[in-house]
């Protein structure tokens, strides 16, 4: 089955740091990618949707000068929690979606990060 | 309204147990259904595709109605693995909805 790769699967840092997680869609190619927050007992959020070789679409109230999102390729996305600061401590998942209609997302293990 | 609602639940039922969810959804032009687990501090798993006609895998069945806009997930003999949220999803055009889970307890 399609295989969602996410890295790292856990973060701790102190406030200020930028982390940079990665999303990678290891047996298909994924022409949109999408990154959900989700803290505990809550559901899932989407923070955005990201197509290969454009900007990335932010819903709103996500902050995109915050929450970087790079593209470059079919298989990589990469998310940069720019200066996290205690309230960015969360689970954020990354999925992918194979090219073709209706074609079901497949989510990357998460990563749990943790700002001190 | 939100594009997707489901019963939170929970849903706690014994070992054996037949159980069921719906979800229902807005937009009348949707055009994949899917059913996901979600487990405790992990990430959400595709369970099944659903289509027009049902589908059924193994103890799960799966049912999409477009007049009344809703799908359903029946699990047969509910083992206590089976106890996760289930979250439905809708896509239209590459966008896709997540209802908010329905939480499902099967207890000894």
């Amino acid at each position: 089955g399609a295989v969602v790769s996410q890295h790292p699967s856990w973060v701790i840092c102190k406030s200020g740091t930028s982390v940079k997680i990665e999303c990678r869609s290891l047996d298909f190619q994924a022409t949109t990618m999408f990154w959900y927050r989700q803290f505990p007992k809550q559901s899932l959020m989407l923070m955005a949707t990201s197509n290969e070789g454009s900007k990335a679409t932010y819903e709103q109230g996500v902050e995109k000068d915050k929450f970087l999102i790079n593209h470059a390729s079919l298989t990589l996305s990469t998310l940069t929690v720019t200066s996290a600061h205690p309230e960015d401590s969360s689970f954020y998942i990354c999925s992918a979606a194979g090219q073709g209609y209706g074609q079901p997302q497949h989510f990357g293990d998460g990563t749990r990060l943790s700002i001190l | 309204r939100k594009e997707v609602e489901q019963d939170p639940g929970p849903f706690n039922v014994p070992e054996g147990a037949t159980v069921a969810f719906n979800c229902t959804y807005s937009n009348s032009a949707s055009q994949s259904f899917f059913w996901y687990r979600q487990d405790c501090r992990k990430e959400p798993k595709l369970l099944m595709s659903v289509y027009s006609s049902g589908n059924e895998d193994g103890r799960f069945t799966a049912q999409l109605n477009r007049a009344s806009q809703y799908i359903s997930l029946l699990i047969r003999d509910s083992k206590l693995s089976d106890s996760a949220t289930y979250l439905c999803v809708e896509t239209n055009f590459n966008k896709f909805y997540f209802g908010s889970g329905t939480k499902l307890n099967v207890k000894p």
